[in-house]
C-alpha cells in the first residue's frame, strides 16, 4: 500500500453545499489525483497535483476546485453540490507521473 | 487524447481456468501500461504493469502482454482462484499526460 487515506469514507449533503473531500498521503509522492468512478464510466481524472501549489484539470473538472498546500495534502471541493455529483471519489498518488497508487474512497451523495 | 478500450465487460470462469483481458489504445505515444484489479468496497489496486520496452510480463499467475503495432494489450491470469473475482481495469499513459483507463471488466471465478 502507498499510505493513501481519504476522508470521510462516506458523506450525505443536500444539494447547493459546499463539500470537502482530503486527501493524505505518507510516501512523500510529488504527484497526486482525484478521479470520481461512475458506472459504465470507469475512473474519470478531475484534477491533478505535480508539486505543492501546482494544481492542473482533468476531463471533469467543472465544479470542482483543488488545493494542495503541503506535499501529503490534496484537498478536493465542490463548490456547490448537485446531484451529478453523487459518486465515488478516489484519490491516488505517485512519485513519477504515470505509476499511480489509490487511496480507499469517498461515497459521497448529493440529496 | 487518448482512448483505452476494454473487452469484455463481464468474464466468468471455472476456477482453476484461465482469464483473459483485453484493451486497445488509440495513441501511439503511449509507453506505459498498467492493470489495477477492485475488489467490492476498495479502491484499484495496482497488480501489473508493463512499459513499451517489453513484450511480456510476468508475475506468479499473472502475466501481460503488449503489441505495440496492433496497440493493444491483455492481462492474463492463470489457475484462477475465488480471491480473483473481482473489477480489473487496464490504463494507458504517455508519460507526459494523465492515465486513461479503460471501462473496467468484472471477472467471476465459479468455484
Amino acid at each position: 500500500d502507498a499510505g493513501i487515506t481519504q476522508s470521510p469514507r462516506h458523506k450525505v449533503t443536500e444539494t447547493g453545499t459546499p463539500v470537502t473531500l482530503r486527501c493524505h498521503q505518507t510516501e512523500n509522492h510529488r504527484y497526486m489525483y482525484w478521479y470520481r468512478q461512475d458506472p459504465g464510466h470507469g475512473l474519470r481524472l478531475i484534477h491533478y497535483s505535480y508539486g505543492v501549489k501546482d494544481t492542473d484539470k482533468g476531463e471533469v473538472s467543472d465544479g470542482y476546485s483543488v488545493s494542495r498546500s503541503k506535499t501529503e495534502d490534496f484537498l478536493l471541493t465542490l463548490e456547490s453540490a448537485t446531484s451529478s455529483q453523487t459518486s465515488v471519489y478516489f484519490c491516488a498518488s505517485g512519485a513519477i507521473t504515470d505509476t499511480q497508487y489509490f487511496g480507499p474512497g469517498t461515497r459521497l451523495t448529493v440529496l | 487524447g487518448e482512448n483505452v478500450e476494454q473487452h469484455p465487460s463481464t468474464l466468468s470462469v471455472q476456477e482453476g481456468d484461465s482469464a483473459v483481458i483485453k484493451c486497445t489504445y488509440s495513441d501511439s505515444a503511449s509507453n506505459y501500461f498498467p492493470w489495477y484489479k477492485q475488489e467490492l468496497g476498495k479502491g484499484p489496486q495496482l497488480i501489473i504493469d508493463i512499459r513499451s520496452n517489453v513484450g511480456e510480463k510476468k508475475d506468479q499467475r499473472i502475466a501481460v502482454t503488449l503489441n505495440k503495432t496492433a496497440k493493444h494489450f491483455s492481462l492474463h491470469i492463470t489457475e484462477t482462484q475465488p480471491e480473483d473475482s473481482a473489477v480489473y481495469f487496464c490504463a494507458a499513459s504517455n508519460s507526459k499526460e494523465k492515465l486513461t483507463f479503460g471501462t473496467g471488466t468484472r471477472l467471476t471465478i465459479i468455484p
